[in-house]
């Protein structure tokens, strides 16, 4: 069975730094690419960012460019994102996602952990 | 940047009806797109990949179609399950992936 259970989340004051973890189990970790997907209160998801199987390969959406840093740690069967530069527009649930096939280009996500919420505020 | 614009936002509708949800992409997504449904409180589900294929397990009253930049979600008959919320997203590649701003189903 797939499981991906994320942790790291809290409340940071603006300007804060934060690390989420992302544990991976039943399926070839290595094989997939992984992504990162956070949702405000009361919004649709945001994709974040994604990194391929290997690692070799990582992409952001433009509002985090430069602030949060995804890393994958494939013998942990784990996935990171580490945050920076926090602002209040970062609040949110995020996700760790996993890609439906192995090797595509761009795929659905067809399985998403429980969520861990971070909250940026003074 | 691609832009997928959901309508309706809000849909009510009894058990029994047939409801259908359109997704209209900002430009040429061909058929890479999704649909997701979700719970309060809880992560997306997967129901649809490539505009038409329904993922593993979802049953057969969800049905999708289209490709270019008009989409649609299509519930057979409404069980009191899939009052929920429906997003769509388009994958068109890793380094650009957006998600529509949904439809909330509710009851009647």
């Amino acid at each position: 069975e797939v499981q991906l259970l994320e942790s790291g989340g809290g409340l940071v004051q603006p300007g804060g730094s934060l690390r989420l973890s992302c544990a991976a189990s039943g399926f070839s970790f290595s094989s997939y690419a992984m992504s990162w997907v956070r949702q405000a209160p009361g919004k649709g998801p945001e994709w974040v960012s994604s990194m391929s199987g290997g690692g070799g390969t990582t992409n952001y959406a433009d509002s985090v460019k430069g602030r949060f840093t995804i890393s994958r740690d494939n013998s942990k069967n784990t996935l990171y994102l580490q945050m920076n530069s926090l602002r209040a527009d970062d609040t949110a649930v995020y996700f760790c996602a996993k890609d439906r096939s192995v090797g595509a280009v761009a795929d659905p996500f067809d399985y998403w952990g429980q969520g861990t919420l971070v909250t940026v505020s003074s | 940047d691609i832009r997928m614009t959901q309508s309706p936002s809000t849909l009510s509708a009894s058990v029994g009806d047939r409801v259908t949800i359109t997704c209209r992409a900002s430009q040429s997504i061909s058929n890479l797109l999704a649909w997701y449904q979700q719970k309060p409180g809880k992560a997306p589900k997967l129901l649809i990949y490539k505009a038409s294929n329904l993922d593993s397990g979802v049953p057969s009253r969800f049905s999708g179609s289209g490709s270019g930049t008009e989409f649609t979600l299509t519930i057979s008959s409404l069980q009191p399950d899939d009052f929920a919320s429906y997003y769509c997203q388009q994958y068109i590649s890793h380094s650009e992936c957006t998600f529509g701003q949904g439809t909330k189903l509710e009851i009647k």
